[in-house]
């Protein structure tokens, strides 16, 4: 049971053009979302990160909207930079009844974004 | 270093076999993850060590896997009798695990690449 699911695997945008990925959760106990990138041969790094209270954070280039009630976030990056080619996962967490677990995170299959001069 | 340390960076071991990964996280973290990444899939938890509470096993696909945490520091992910299905990148995470810390911003090692053949 995919909880977290990426539907897009690949995106392909020109340089300064904006990118968006999408995602798309089941689990309404989530209350905590972020993204990640992730370089070949690296470790996904963390991105940008919203709280369920918001519907969206901004952070430079990158923002982060969040719809609950259609259970969807989405990442725009804007202007897109050929460095932005990475995968980008996204993930999603929640407390758990009866105690908490914190980074224990659940992640979608993550799509390839690859941004051309 | 400063960053997650993980070895080997890659593995080639035969079905049966038994492996072991090893894991150093970020000097000072008391919260440490394994997740792994199958082909053409997302994330997924294994195991979660905090501080030294019981470990969260809940992700661990079965009783071939178990991991330990010495001294509270560096971890080790052990695989016996290895199954093809058991080949994926092997990542390793880790955080400081304060209350006040931006939740789920984990920090990733650049993970072991195991295959079994």
């Amino acid at each position: 049971d995919q909880q977290v699911k990426q539907n897009s695997p690949s995106l392909s945008v020109q340089e300064g053009r904006i990118s968006i990925l999408n995602c798309d959760y089941t689990n309404s106990m989530f209350d905590y979302f972020l993204w990640y990138k992730k370089y070949p041969a690296e470790g996904p790094t963390f991105l940008i990160s919203i709280s369920s209270i918001k519907d969206k954070n901004e952070d430079g280039r990158f923002t982060v909207f969040l719809n609950k009630s259609a259970k969807h976030l989405s990442l725009h990056i804007v202007p897109s930079q050929p460095g932005d080619s990475a995968v980008y996962f996204c993930a999603a967490s929640g407390i758990n009844a009866g105690g908490t677990s914190y980074g224990k995170l659940t992640f979608g299959q993550g799509t390839i974004l690859t941004v051309h001069p | 270093g400063a960053g997650v340390s993980q070895s080997p960076s890659n593995k080639v071991t035969e079905k049966g076999k038994d492996v072991e990964l090893r894991c150093d996280p970020i000097s000072g973290h008391t919260a440490l993850y394994w997740y792994r990444q199958s082909l053409g899939q997302g994330l997924e938890f294994l195991i979660y060590f905090q501080g030294n509470s019981a470990p969260d096993k809940s992700g661990l696909p079965s009783d071939r896997f178990s991991a330990e945490r010495t001294g509270g520091s560096v971890s080790t992910l052990t695989i016996q009798r290895t199954q093809q299905e058991d080949s994926a990148v092997y990542l390793c995470a880790s955080s400081p695990g304060t209350w006040s810390f931006p939740r789920e911003k984990l920090f990733f090692g650049s993970g072991t690449q195991l295959s079994v053949l």
